[in-house]
């Protein structure tokens, strides 16, 4: 089955700087890779989403790049605010019932 | 448009107790899933409904986790009897179809003591 790694486990910016977190995936089937935030006492929200048959995706201050014959992928975050500061999770899946979610990156933005 | 709802938002019982948890999913979302979330890690799926049967529940611990989604609505999961190792956040979430987005709920934040 699919094996997500996810680096790094926290990550602490300055405000306005960038964060840039990353992942491999084991599987080559996958072709689903979302990225979700998880602030406290939430459930993951969906930020952005890549499928296999595009290199790169942005919106606005978030953009995904996606190297398919490496298997990894990275999520970047521009001009870091504090309300950027939550738990960050990459996944890659077929469908939804094969997801396989990183263990999470904790992003902390000082103001 | 109303969000995956849980209930309830926190739950403490001692060990060899039971407990169950109720997700009402997106309306009109045909799958539904339960997720477990021990502090630290991603979720991992339990069990994932399309419409109200049981497409995939290979990770669901079956001695004493359970799941029904009668109406193809909404769900419960249950725990009987619990262990300490199932302190976690349940996760539910659901979608229109079983690829692309999983949409969260902000789960139950289970306590086993």
């Amino acid at each position: 089955g699919e094996n997500v790694e996810q680096h790094p486990s926290t990550l602490s910016v300055q405000e306005g700087d960038s964060a840039v977190i990353k992942c491999t995936y084991s599987d080559s089937a996958s072709n689903y890779f979302p990225w979700y935030k998880q602030e406290l006492g939430k459930g993951p929200q969906l930020i952005i989403d890549i499928r296999s048959n595009v290199g790169e995706k942005k919106d606005q201050r978030i953009a995904v790049t996606l190297n398919k014959t490496a298997k990894h992928f990275s999520l970047h975050i521009t001009e870091t605010q504090p309300e950027d500061s939550a738990v960050y999770f990459c996944a890659a899946s077929i469908r939804i019932n094969d997801m396989r979610f990183g263990a999470g990156t904790r992003l902390t933005v000082k103001p | 448009e109303a969000g995956v709802a849980q209930s309830p938002r926190y739950k403490i019982i001692e060990k060899r107790q039971s407990v169950a948890f109720w997700c009402n999913p997106i309306s009109g979302h045909a799958t539904l899933y339960w997720y477990q979330q021990i502090l630290g890690q991603g979720p991992k799926l339990l069990i994932q409904f399309q419409n109200n049967g049981v497409v995939d529940d290979s990770q669901l611990p079956k001695d004493r986790f359970s799941a029904e989604r009668l109406k193809g609505v909404d769900s419960t999961l249950k725990i009987q009897p619990a262990k300490l190792e199932d302190s976690a956040v349940y996760l539910c979430a659901s979608s229109p179809r079983d690829v692309g987005e999983a949409f969260f709920g902000q789960g139950t934040r289970l306590t086993v003591v």
